[in-house]
């Protein structure tokens, strides 16, 4: 699996958009951007993950760029409770079903 | 409807003492999926099971880390002659299909400390 590069942390106002970035620049064709956060003291939770379109659920969006060597994931109004580590995995969608996690960013939401 | 459910929650034991780690799947869920995570660090994954069949145990960090998920359903991750550097989170995580792009969805761990 492709490595990931992201910030160690980042901080975000209570309601306004946190955008998320995560540099992949060694992914192979077949190998999807997968977002999972981490709340403090649970299991990481999947949020969304993309091939090379933009996708969005109801929970964020994910935006991969046209080379697909970087992708953000966008919390569009953030809450205190969003307050997680946020790890971008990428993965082949084949026989490699493990997650390779990171450090992940810290995203803080300050009210 | 019910999510991954690990017990215990929290474990403390000796150095030397064997411990089990149990997690119940997704009902229905193929795929289980353990990982290791210490303070501090992404989770590190151990071992995957494909129902009963273990198919990839590349990460068990030595011979004294077993799983075994005999029935296709439950799976117990079992440490012997524990050590401190065993201290950590112990995930299991769970999906529907075989192979794909499916989310694996998580327990909330069980918290292994050594003294």
């Amino acid at each position: 699996d492709a490595k990931t590069t992201q910030p160690p942390s980042m901080d975000c106002a209570e309601g306004r958009a946190a955008n998320l970035p995560c540099n992949h620049s060694t992914i192979s064709g077949n190998e999807y951007v997968y977002w999972y956060r981490q709340i403090h003291s649970q299991g990481p939770q999947y949020i969304i993950h993309g091939l090379k379109n933009n996708e969005t659920n109801e929970m964020a969006s994910l935006i991969i760029t046209e080379d697909r060597k970087s992708s953000t994931l966008i919390l569009p109004h953030a809450t205190l409770r969003d307050t997680a580590v946020y790890y971008c995995i990428v993965r082949s969608g084949g026989s490699n079903y493990k997650l390779t996690f990171g450090k992940g960013t810290l995203l803080t939401v300050n009210p | 409807g019910a999510g991954v459910s690990q017990s215990p929650r929290y474990k403390v034991a000796k150095r030397g003492q064997d411990v089990a780690l149990r997690c119940d799947p997704i009902s229905g869920h193929v795929s289980l999926f353990w990982y290791q995570q210490a303070l501090g660090q992404g989770p590190e994954f151990l071992t995957y099971f494909q129902n009963e069949a273990q198919l990839d145990k590349s990460g068990l960090p030595s011979d004294r880390f077993f799983a075994e998920r005999p029935e296709g359903s439950v799976s117990t991750l079992k440490i012997q002659r524990t050590q401190q550097e065993d201290s950590a989170v112990y995930l299991c995580a769970s999906s529907l299909a075989l192979a794909g792009s499916n989310e694996q969805f998580f327990g909330p761990g069980t918290r292994l400390t050594v003294l």
